[in-house]
């Protein structure tokens, strides 16, 4: 199993809702990440997990909220977000935070 | 801070031979990747630059030079299947950990 899958694909929440994006790899990878890309704009880093532990938070606002269960799962709770906030949302996964990131196909969040 | 820019657009015919750039004003970092993202995809890491010089994998080169804080990724026997967006990116190492950060982004369009 070679890939990072995300789940949902598509999502559309209001700006009061409660929803989780999923993330979840079998390849072993110990640093797990979320990105944020606007179109056509590169990937933003949000946060990196290593070792199941936080290990970056790009001064995201709070109403993003990551959490990793497992060395296989990560997620990011979103809370009262804003139409500002509508873009794809990336997980990438590496064996350790110095190799090469293997991504997901993303979730693309709408806010409404 | 970290600044790798790209051009934003460049077109080439199928068949031929296309260089793209990436300039960057960061230092102490690990090395300089590729990614390819076509429209609605996740992006695929390419290649991989860990010293200065040429490295090729397939119809992909990769190039990174240091003293001149330059890379390119030349793309040989371009296809239509081409067409994508191309990010270099570099990894380097911040207090909390490792921070895989992207370029600017070039489109690629290859025309018949």
């Amino acid at each position: 199993d070679t890939e990072v899958t995300q789940t949902p694909k598509h999502l559309v929440m209001g700006m009061t809702n409660k929803k989780s994006l999923k993330c979840e790899q079998h390849m072993g990878h110990r640093a797990m990440y979320w990105y944020k890309q606007k179109a056509k704009k590169p990937p933003e880093l949000m946060f990196v997990y290593s070792y199941e532990k936080l290990s970056i938070n790009e001064s995201v606002p709070s109403r993003f909220s990551p959490e990793c269960p497992n060395s296989s799962l990560l997620n990011l709770h979103l809370h009262a977000l804003q139409p500002e906030d509508s873009a794809l949302y990336l997980c990438a996964s590496s064996l350790t935070a110095n190799t090469e990131a293997f991504f997901g196909q993303g979730t693309r969040l709408t806010v409404v | 801070g970290q600044s790798l820019e790209q051009p934003s657009e460049v077109t080439a015919v199928e068949g031929a031979i296309v260089q793209i750039n990436c300039t960057y004003q960061t230092s102490g970092f690990y090395g300089l990747s590729w990614y390819q993202q076509h429209d609605g995809g996740a992006p695929t890491f390419l290649s991989y630059n860990a010293l200065d010089g040429l490295e090729e994998t397939g119809r992909f080169s990769s190039f990174l030079s240091r003293s001149d804080s330059y890379g390119y990724l030349l793309l040989q026997e371009l296809q239509m299947k081409d067409s994508a967006s191309y990010f270099c990116a570099v990894r380097f190492f911040t207090g909390g950990g490792n921070k895989l950060t992207f370029g600017t982004g070039t489109q690629l369009k290859v025309e018949l």
